[in-house]
Formats: structure tokens, sequence, C-alpha cells
């Protein structure tokens, strides 16, 4: 099982971007890289899944290097609406150990 | 799509009391979680089923808690006899995998109080 490390907390002001670094060691050859969000009183949300080298969607992009043992979620122009926590998840779904959900990172957007 | 449909959205009983919490995943998908979420022990996975039926259940904390699926657009979770410690946001997600990655859909979740 591919544990996961991440910041505990960031700060950071709008309209700047932000990056959170989550290491990942040991991941496996079938792993992937999945990033939820989540609210307070609300259930984590989806946000960008990545196997290798970059992913970009409407909302973030998900940097992987060449080895695989860190990815770099990259919120573009952070809004205060983007205070949440990040959740970094490693493994591979059908062995099922893609669903430990570990602390998180608490990011605070400051006007 | 409603999405991940739970009830009730929030529960107060009082300690030695059953709770039942239920679940509608998304129509068409093929997985459903139950998580739990504490201040302490953050986001902890419960149990879960593929096609109806329980996967893993190692997470669930102790004989007091039960889960069943008895059909494909119907879960349930319950405590009996619930404790003051089982105070927590209840979150149910379900997912139609694509590969071995996967997008859970969460839950508003049901957040229990126990006195």
């Amino acid at each position: 099982l591919a544990k996961t490390t991440q910041p505990i907390s960031m700060d950071s002001y709008e309209g700047q971007e932000v990056n959170i670094t989550c290491s990942h060691n040991n991941i496996a050859t079938n792993d992937y890289i999945t990033w939820y969000q989540q609210f307070p009183s609300q259930g984590p949300r989806f946000i960008i899944q990545g196997y290798k080298t970059k992913v970009t969607n409407e909302v973030a992009s998900l940097f992987i290097p060449a080895d695989r043992k860190s990815s770099t979620l990259s919120l573009p122009r952070v809004s205060l609406s983007d205070t949440a926590v990040y959740y970094c998840l490693v493994g591979d779904f059908y062995a099922g150990n893609m669903l430990t959900f570990g602390g998180g990172t608490r990011l605070m957007v400051k006007p | 799509d409603a999405g991940v449909i739970q009830s009730p959205r929030h529960e107060v009983t009082e300690m030695g009391q059953e709770v039942t919490l239920r679940c509608k995943p998304i129509s068409g998908h093929d997985y459903l979680f139950w998580y739990r979420q504490t201040m302490m022990r953050g986001l902890e996975l419960l149990i879960y089923f593929n096609n109806n039926v329980p996967i893993d259940d190692s997470g669930m904390p102790e004989d007091r808690f039960s889960a069943k699926m008895p059909n494909a657009s119907f879960s349930t979770l319950k405590i009996q006899p619930s404790e003051p410690r089982d105070s927590a946001v209840y979150f149910c997600a379900s997912s139609l995998p694509s590969g071995s990655g996967s997008e859970q859909f969460f839950g508003p979740g049901t957040r229990l109080t126990v006195l």
C-alpha cells in the first residue's frame, strides 16, 4: 500500500497559483494518483487523476515526474472558494488500495 | 443525475439505540463505499461493495456495525447499539471504475450524534 505524505496546511492569497506536493515513494506499477477536494460539511469531490507526466482539466493540473515518487497538484489563480482540504490518494482501485484518505492538506486562501 | 443520496442528513439519538443510515448510489455504479469522518481519525473506509456483494469490511470497527446492500440502488449502515464514540459524519460514495483508476462520487453525508 503506497503511503502518501503531504503538507498539513498551506496559506495563499487570491489570484496566486498554488502547488501542493504529495510524496509516495513506494508507488506501485499499477497505481494511479488521485486528488480530492473537501469543503466543510460536504463529502470529498474528485479533482483530477493521473498515471504519469501531466494531466490538465478545467480545474487543475497534475504533474507527475518520471519516477512517479511524487506528484504536484497545481491550482491556477486560486480564489477564496478554493479554501478546502485537499487529499492525495495513490493506489490501484481493483486491488482495493485506492481507498485510503490520509490527513490531507488544509489550504487557506486569503483575500 | 441526482448524485449519491443519503438519509437522514442529521441524526441525534441516545446511547443504546439502533441507528440506520441509508444510501442510494448513482444509477449504474457498481461499487458502493461507506466512510466515517471524525476530527481525530479523519476519513476512514468502513466497508465497500461490488455488485451488491461486500468485498472488504475490515474497516468496520466492531460487531455493532453492519452494512447491507439488498439491491443495486440501496444500502444501509446499521449501528446497534449506538455509543457516543460513534458520533461522526458518515459518507456513502459510489463508483464506476475505469481501468485501475477510479472516481468516487460522495453523498452529502449523515451527521450522527449519539448522546
